[in-house]
């Protein structure tokens, strides 16, 4: 079975740092690109940036550009975000997705980020 | 404000036809092809339309997408109780790079 599965809800201070991940398994995970989305809280989707984990090449939206990181680890098939100082405004649901055929096809479960003083 | 215009909200009655817009520009909606994703209460987002008018395996043929110009809708026949959702549009854009939503609309099943 195709799947991504996400790591686990994170409760947070602002000016903490966070490193959420995102496991891809049931197919060739070097073959596509894996996007970012927030969901605010009521709120829509918003796309993040995008990574290729075969070469790790990657694509940020300008919105988010400077405000997170992505990266990957092909050898154990799991991509990730991260920020080095978050805020109250970072609390939302972060999904990750694999992209096929120029859509979304595949998401994952999303992971809830908290931060809160 | 999202780059992708689509209405808050829309409804109809179980068995009811129901269409949902979604409006871009030249460089999205208008040069490139359109998805449809469907999120129920509390749950992921799913694919549900691709390249304007697919349909992913196991999705009815209940739901329906088209595309002319830089605008594009969702069709739904035979509303059910468990259509009740978000429904977003996307496309990817040629100025911004990366793909863009929709604001989303809320469907009620009344």
């Amino acid at each position: 079975e195709v799947q991504l599965v996400q790591s686990g809800a994170e409760v947070k201070k602002p000016g903490e740092s966070l490193k959420i991940s995102c496991k891809g398994s049931g197919y060739t995970y070097t073959n596509y690109w894996i996007g970012w989305v927030r969901q605010m809280p009521g709120k829509g989707l918003e796309w993040m940036g995008i990574i290729y984990p075969g070469d790790s090449d990657t694509r940020y939206s300008p919105s988010f550009q400077g405000q997170v990181t992505i990266s990957v680890d092909k050898s154990i098939n799991t991509a990730y975000l991260q920020w080095s100082s978050l805020k109250a405004s970072d609390t939302a649901i972060y999904y990750c997705a694999n992209r096929k055929e120029g859509a979304f096809d595949i998401w994952g479960q999303g992971t809830m980020v908290t931060v809160s003083s | 404000q999202s780059v992708l215009t689509q209405p808050p909200s829309a409804s109809g009655t179980p068995g009811q036809r129901v269409t949902i817009s979604c409006s871009g520009s030249s460089s999205n909606i208008g040069s490139n092809t359109v998805n449809w994703y469907q999120q129920l209460p509390g749950t992921a987002p799913k694919l549900l339309i691709y390249s304007n008018n697919q349909r992913p395996s196991g999705v009815p043929d209940r739901f329906s997408g088209s595309k002319s110009g830089t605008s594009a809708s969702l069709a739904i026949s035979g509303l059910q109780s468990e259509d009740e959702a978000d429904y977003y549009c996307a496309a990817y854009d040629d100025s911004l790079n990366g793909p863009v939503f929709g604001g989303g609309t809320k469907l009620t099943v009344l």
